[in-house]
C-alpha cells in the first residue's frame, strides 16, 4: 500500500503571496489532517477534512483554508503569507477521523520558507 | 496553540545506556502516543496507549499511560545509534475533531 505523499517537498514564497500544498492520503484512508511544525517545535493542528468537509480546526486564522477531493486527497491553501508561516507542513491521513489517535500516517511534509 | 510539557529537551547518551523521557499535560487525554521523527521525515508512531495505568512495550521501547491521564513516559533500553532522532509525545482527547496535541520533542543523540 502507498503511504502519504506530499508535494512539493520544498518551496520559497514571498511575503503576501499565496501558496497551495498538496497531499495524497494513504490507500484506504478517508480523512486528512494538516499540521504546522515550526523549527524546534512539535506539530500544531491546523484542521481536519472528512467527507470533503472541514471537521475541526485549530487556532489558525481564516487565511489558512483547505479542500478535500472525492479521492480523499487534500490541499492546504495559505493566503497573504507572513514570515511566521515559514514551517514544515505535515499531512496525516487516517480512517474514519482517526478515532483513538493511533491510526494517523504522516507524510514527509512540505518545507515552506517565506521571505 | 497548546503544547504538552515534554522533558528533557535533549539528551546525549552513550550507546548501550537506557533513556527515559516524559510528558505532562494540564488536560486529560484518552490516548497517549509516542512518535519518532527523523530529519526530513514526518513523525512515525512508536507506541499507542489507551487506558490509564497501561504499560506497553515495543521491542526496546516501553511506555506508560499515567494514572491521572495527564502524563506519560517513554523508556528506551540499551540504546543504539539508530535511536538518534526527535521523540514526540502526543495526546488525543477524542471529541468531535480528533486532533493530536504534541509536545515540543526530545532530541536524542547516541554516541557510539
Amino acid at each position: 500500500e502507498t503511504g502519504v505523499t506530499q508535494s512539493p517537498t520544498h518551496l520559497i514564497k514571498t511575503r503576501g503571496q499565496q501558496v497551495t500544498l498538496r497531499c495524497s492520503s494513504q490507500s484506504g484512508h478517508n480523512t486528512v489532517s494538516w499540521y504546522q511544525q515550526a523549527l524546534g517545535q512539535g506539530p500544531q493542528f491546523i484542521f481536519q477534512y472528512y467527507r470533503e468537509e472541514e471537521n475541526g480546526r485549530g487556532n489558525f486564522p481564516p487565511r489558512f483554508s483547505g479542500l478535500q477531493f472525492p479521492n480523499y486527497s487534500s490541499e492546504l491553501n495559505v493566503n497573504a503569507l507572513e514570515l511566521d508561516d515559514s514551517a514544515l507542513y505535515l499531512c496525516a491521513s487516517s480512517l474514519e477521523q482517526g478515532r483513538g489517535g493511533y491510526g494517523y500516517t504522516f507524510g514527509s511534509g512540505t518545507r515552506l520558507t517565506v521571505v | 496553540g497548546q503544547q504538552l510539557n515534554q522533558s528533557p529537551q535533549s539528551m546525549f547518551i552513550q550507546e548501550g545506556e537506557d533513556v527515559s523521557m516524559n510528558c505532562t499535560s494540564s488536560s486529560i487525554f484518552n490516548t497517549w502516543l509516542w512518535y519518532k521523527q527523523d530529519p526530513g521525515e514526518g513523525p512515525v508512531l512508536l507506541i499507542a496507549l489507551y487506558k490509564a495505568g497501561e504499560l506497553t512495550s515495543n521491542g526496546r521501547l516501553t511506555a506508560q499511560f499515567g494514572i491521572t491521564r495527564k502524563d506519560s513516559f517513554l523508556n528506551i533500553s540499551a540504546s543504539i545509534p539508530s535511536d538518534v532522532g526527535i521523540y514526540f509525545c502526543a495526546g488525543h482527547s477524542g471529541g468531535s475533531n480528533y486532533k493530536l496535541t504534541f509536545g515540543k520533542g526530545t532530541l536524542l543523540t547516541v554516541n557510539p
